[in-house]
């Protein structure tokens, strides 16, 4: 079966747009994950989804920053009024539960922003 | 707080050479640990998932190791490939499901 894909590859946007980014889970992984990717940096653990909800968003860097996900399918994360420093690569990751389970990722999107 | 490590941050090796990447974590109470490889501009692949209760996993020329109350973990790496080029980063869930990466190993196998 397919992996995880992100929508788009590559993004590039001017200061100040809002963005839309995309993840399609592996079907029936009822746990989503977003983590972003600074350039030289690890990855910084952004939101988790259990189906629909999101009982950690401990990791949202700023209010400019959202996520949603329909049902246990696919999951948006948007960022309003874009900065420099939201550069980065964002990552998508599910699991086909929450307990402890292996976490596959997506390519990733690179969001650039101008 | 959880913090993962992995040394060395860069190595260059020439083609055929085994190989150590390692990983500690200060919290030993983890759940599992998983080893990835990231290509350049690309995603994650996993390598390797040990859980807690295990103490080594083997993939192919890859062998992964876990000793949970000294915090660490290897990675072993077989007869090393220029295909092998890649970053390799380590992550540990410990307390909640969210993985803890370290900052991860580039690595250069010269042909």
């Amino acid at each position: 079966g397919a992996g995880v894909s992100q929508s788009p590859s590559n993004k590039v946007t001017e200061k100040g747009k809002d963005v839309e980014l995309r993840c399609d889970p592996i079907s029936g992984h009822t746990a989503l994950y977003w983590y972003r990717q600074r350039l030289g940096q690890g990855l910084e653990f952004l939101i988790y989804f259990q189906g629909n909800s999101a009982p950690d968003k401990s990791g949202l860097p700023s209010d400019r920053f959202s996520a949603e996900r329909t049902g246990e399918s696919v999951s948006t994360l948007t960022i309003q009024r874009t900065q420099q420093e939201d550069s980065a690569v964002y990552l998508c990751a599910s699991s086909l539960r929450q307990e402890y389970n292996e976490q596959f990722f997506g390519p990733g999107t690179r969001l650039t922003v101008l | 707080k959880q913090e993962v490590t992995q040394i060395p941050a860069a190595l260059s090796v020439p083609e055929g050479e085994n190989l150590v990447l390692n990983c500690s974590f200060t919290d030993s109470a983890i759940y599992n640990l998983q080893w990835f490889r990231q290509d350049h501009g690309k995603g994650l692949t996993s390598l390797l998932l040990i859980q807690s209760s295990q103490r080594e996993q083997t993939s192919g020329r890859l062998n992964a190791s876990l000793d949970k109350s000294s915090g660490r973990s290897t990675l072993y790496i077989a007869a090393s490939q220029p295909g092998d080029s890649a970053t390799y980063l380590c992550a540990v869930i410990s307390g909640t499901y969210k993985y803890i990466f370290g900052t991860g190993t580039r690595l250069k196998v010269l042909a």
